[in-house]
């Protein structure tokens, strides 16, 4: 059985930086396309960043510069290294295993909270 | 960039059919996927390429496409389908992933 289980997320101060994991199960990381899709409260879904089966990654615009994407094989796990965080990031991070039509799984999310 | 533009909110009479729609530019190259999201949950798949379903998503759910425009269906709309549906499609970069703002339907 597929899972994805974020953790990592929490309160931080504007300025501040934050790394969130998602444990896989069920599958290869490795093998897969990995994405981070964000939520904000009460708004819609944003693509955050992806990292391919070879490694390669990419990511949106308003994160770009301060957010890396990471996995590790041996531990089946995906990272997301959160810098310079603003209360424009506060929102629940979800982490999704990815096809290239469409993401076929999620996990529950974590929330970050970005105050002072 | 490219982004993808629906409805805010639709609402359906129980048993009916509704249409939830999303266009964009990015549509004319690459299908949608359809992700529905009840309160408090995760999204959860399902609509992908032409007109496929995950495993367990009832045949009430298709999807179509023309043009720029990518469409939803739910014939004979139930209570359990009230909920967010996102639609979604790599952008004309070919490098990024979008999001529609999301419809709230209503039954």
């Amino acid at each position: 059985e597929v899972q994805l289980v974020e953790s990592g997320g929490g309160l931080i101060q504007p300025g501040g930086s934050l790394r969130l994991s998602c444990a896989a199960s069920g599958f290869t990381v490795s093998s897969h396309y990995m994405s981070w899709v964000r939520q904000a409260p009460g708004k819609g879904l944003e693509w955050v960043s992806v990292i391919y089966g070879g490694g390669a990654t990419n990511y949106a615009d308003s994160v770009k510069g301060r957010f890396t994407i990471s996995r590790d094989n041996s531990k089946n796990t995906l990272y997301l290294e959160m810098n310079s965080l603003s209360a424009e990031d506060t929102a629940v991070y979800y982490c999704a295993r990815q096809e290239d039509w469409g993401f076929d799984y999620w996990g529950q999310g974590t929330l970050v909270t970005v105050s002072s | 960039s490219s982004e993808l533009t629906q409805d805010p909110a639709v609402s359906v009479a129980l048993g009916q059919t509704v249409r939830i729609t999303c266009q964009g530019d990015s549509l004319r190259r690459y299908y949608a996927s359809w992700y529905q999201q009840k309160p408090g949950q995760a999204p959860v798949l399902i609509i992908y390429g032409k007109n496929n379903r995950p495993s367990g998503i009832p045949d009430r759910f298709s999807g179509s496409s023309s043009g720029n425009t990518a469409s939803l269906t739910i014939t004979g709309a139930q209570a359990e389908d009230e909920a967010d549906y996102y639609c979604n499609s790599r952008d004309s970069s070919h490098n990024h992933w979008v999001f529609g703002g999301g419809t709230k339907l209503t039954v």
